[in-house]
């Protein structure tokens, strides 16, 4: 299996609803990220976990929380999101921090 | 992390050779230069890294400058499923690295 699964492809939340995305791999990956992409903009990275620990946080606002359970599995929980958080929002997985990395698809998430 | 200076936007024939140049002229000696794309609506996707020596895939060819301040991307017979835009983007190993995009080169393929 070499593949970096995100779910859901699609999320429309409220500003005050409490949502989850999810990432997973089975590659044996070690270090997983989360990055928002705005349109016709380069991805920004917003977190990255190594060895379940998280290694960065790029100043993300607390709306974003992230959640690495094992090392198979990264999830993003949001709350109070913004209209203007709408993106799509990839995960990646890599060997180790320092590896080429393997990219989900995304969420395409929009808030209303 | 060293900055890097890439085109923003090429053309090539289908075909023909898709030369893609990046200018990093302050790398230091353990980053390598990684090239990733990623086409339209899609995560991106890992095509090639190297250090000094050039490099060879099945998908592409990575040309190095012997200063190492600056690489092409070589896709030799560029086709439609080519057309994304391709990041250059150093990175130390050994490090906790950031893997962070730049504004990349959108290359359009066209018949």
């Amino acid at each position: 299996d070499t593949e970096v699964t995100q779910t859901p492809k699609h999320l429309v939340m409220g500003m005050t609803n409490k949502k989850s995305l999810k990432c997973e791999q089975h590659m044996g990956h070690r270090a997983m990220y989360w990055y928002k992409q705005k349109a016709k903009k380069p991805p920004e990275l917003m977190f990255v976990y190594s060895y379940e620990k998280l290694s960065i946080n790029e100043s993300v606002p607390s709306r974003f929380s992230p959640e690495c359970p094992n090392s198979s599995l990264l999830n993003l929980h949001l709350h109070a999101l913004q209209p203007e958080d709408s993106a799509l929002y990839l995960c990646a997985s890599s060997p180790r921090q320092d590896l080429e990395a393997f990219f989900g698809q995304g969420t395409r998430l929009t808030v209303v | 992390d060293a900055k890097t200076t890439q085109p923003p936007s090429m053309d090539c024939a289908e075909g023909r050779a898709a030369n893609l140049p990046c200018n990093h002229s302050t790398i230091s000696g353990n980053e390598y230069v990684y090239w990733y794309r990623q086409i339209h609506s899609q995560g991106p996707q890992y095509i090639i890294h190297g250090l000094k020596n050039n490099e060879t895939n099945e998908m592409a060819s990575l040309i190095i400058t012997e200063d190492r301040k600056s690489s092409t991307l070589i896709l030799p017979h560029a086709t439609l499923r080519d057309t994304a835009v391709y990041y250059c983007i150093p990175q130390e190993w050994g490090g906790g690295n950031k893997l962070t995009f730049g504004t990349g080169t959108q290359l359009k393929v066209e018949l």
